[in-house]
């Protein structure tokens, strides 16, 4: 089966503590490829990363970094020193090709709160 | 990436009526996906639509319910209907080229039926 789990429903922090974003993924395909999306109260999807199963190195970007780990099947999202503008629901995502087409399984998504 | 760009932005309906959402992109795009999202819910893949075929729908989701278009490689409709209050979401479209590719998603469209 192919799945997401995003079992944090919802996390508040204080501003510019560290929050981890957690998604744990199941597949069959030796070939995938990982996303993570925020969406603030706008509605609006914000593309943040993408990550191929081949390519195990962590990814740093600002106060943003992921760690990937196939051994666990986990693709964990940290946000360092967080800000209110961080405030959003965020979700981890797989693709997957099916069919001759493909298309995004979606976890359920962490609600993130930022305190000032 | 893409600019997508969906109307309404939102809308109020009344139940047993439908609504046509537009999806237009700035540049040509092989697929164009539509999903639902309920409040507070994750989003779910009503169906992806390619241009010059019919709209493959995902279980749970039918033609009847959610007939689609994509009369080229820029633009799709999705129409909602027979609305019941149940259908109240956002509807968002998002587009991409293959699967290691990123899928860029339009701003949604809410609609609440009464």
């Amino acid at each position: 089966a192919q799945k997401v789990t995003q079992a944090q429903t919802e996390i508040s922090v204080v501003e510019k503590e560290d929050v981890t974003l957690d998604c744990v993924y199941e597949t069959r395909d030796t070939t995938y490829y990982l996303f993570w999306y925020k969406q603030p109260p706008s509605g609006e999807l914000v593309f943040l990363i993408r990550r191929n199963s081949f390519d195990e190195q962590n990814e740093i970007s600002g106060r943003y970094s992921w760690n990937f780990q196939k051994s666990t099947s986990s693709f964990n999202f940290t946000i360092t020193a967080s800000q209110v503008v961080d405030s959003a629901v965020y979700f981890c995502a797989l693709s997957r090709t099916t069919s001759g087409t493909y298309k995004y399984i979606f976890g359920t998504g962490t609600r993130l709160k930022v305190l000032a | 990436s893409a600019v997508i760009s969906q109307k309404p932005s939102r809308d109020i309906c009344q139940r047993g009526t439908s609504l046509t959402i537009q999806c237009q992109v700035d540049s040509q795009v092989t697929m164009m996906f539509w999903y639902r999202q309920q409040p507070g819910q994750s989003l779910t893949l009503i169906a992806t639509a390619n241009q010059g075929s019919e709209a493959t729908y995902e279980s749970g989701f039918v033609i009847d319910k959610f007939p689609i278009s994509r009369p080229n490689l820029t633009f799709s409709t999705l129409t909602v209907s027979n609305m019941s209050p149940e259908d109240s979401s956002i509807y968002l479209c998002s587009v991409g080229r293959a699967a290691q590719e990123t899928q860029y998603f339009g701003p949604g469209t809410r609609l609440l039926v009464l």
